[in-house]
């Protein structure tokens, strides 16, 4: 009964770095989403998908990019690393339908940049 | 610009008595609202929802508040216990089985004295 899996928990990444962060759900949802939250602010959006081979923006794309080949995994990729990229980041999934909005999260990743 | 707002940061309260936390929205086309409710080093964990068809829902401890002329939702927990202490997101969408991404708030961390 795993849920959401996120990997790595922890990292720290120099500037002009890149790396991926794992997320993958064995629960058949649909809808998988990338969420960041800096310290003092609420969860912001940086892409989402609704399904294997769909992916749409959210409110801060810049820096990041995603791939959606199975149901199962949602790997968020940041290109050249910036500071303003330290942050957790928290991958959801959902049901279509009315459970959609019932988001069941990962425990997050902590990353650093430096 | 903050479409949902959460204005205190934090709230103490004494184990047993009520805990109000409030939420405001800027967008009247919102129309589908959550709390969601975070530990330390844990991805959040949803709570409790509510349509703007209603103006309450309950669920146990838990009931959520509707004002739609307002433009603003509350979270009341009765009795606060030492286990509520978290922080507490608001969310809203647009309707309630689409895929329209959650716009979450900053997050209010409750603090339940013992």
């Amino acid at each position: 009964n795993a849920g959401v899996t996120q990997t790595p928990k922890f990292h720290i990444l120099k500037i002009g770095q890149s790396m991926t962060l794992q997320c993958t759900q064995d629960m058949n949802h649909n809808y998988m989403y990338w969420y960041r939250q800096d310290p003092g602010m609420g969860l912001k959006l940086i892409y989402y998908s609704v399904g294997a081979g769909i992916t749409d923006k959210g409110e801060v794309p810049n820096g990041y990019n995603v791939s959606r080949s199975t149901t199962e995994d949602f790997p968020l990729r940041l290109e050249l690393a910036a500071p303003s990229q330290t942050s957790v980041y928290f991958c959801a999934s959902s049901k279509t339908g009315a459970g959609a909005n019932v988001l069941t999260f990962g425990a997050g990743s902590r990353l650093t940049v430096l | 610009d903050q479409q949902v707002k959460q204005n205190s940061p934090s709230l103490s309260v004494q184990e047993g008595r009520i805990s109000i936390l409030n939420c405001d929205y800027t967008n009247s086309m919102f129309d589908y609202f959550l709390w969601y409710k975070k530990y330390p080093a844990e991805g959040p964990t949803f709570l409790i929802s509510i349509s703007s068809i209603k103006d309450k829902n309950e669920d146990g401890r838990f009931t959520v508040f509707l004002n739609k002329s307002a433009k603003h939702l509350s979270l009341h927990i009765v009795p606060s216990q030492p286990g509520d202490s978290a922080v507490y997101f608001c969310a809203a969408t647009f309707r309630p089985s689409g895929n329209t991404p959650l716009v979450f708030g900053k997050g209010t961390r409750l603090s339940v004295i013992a």
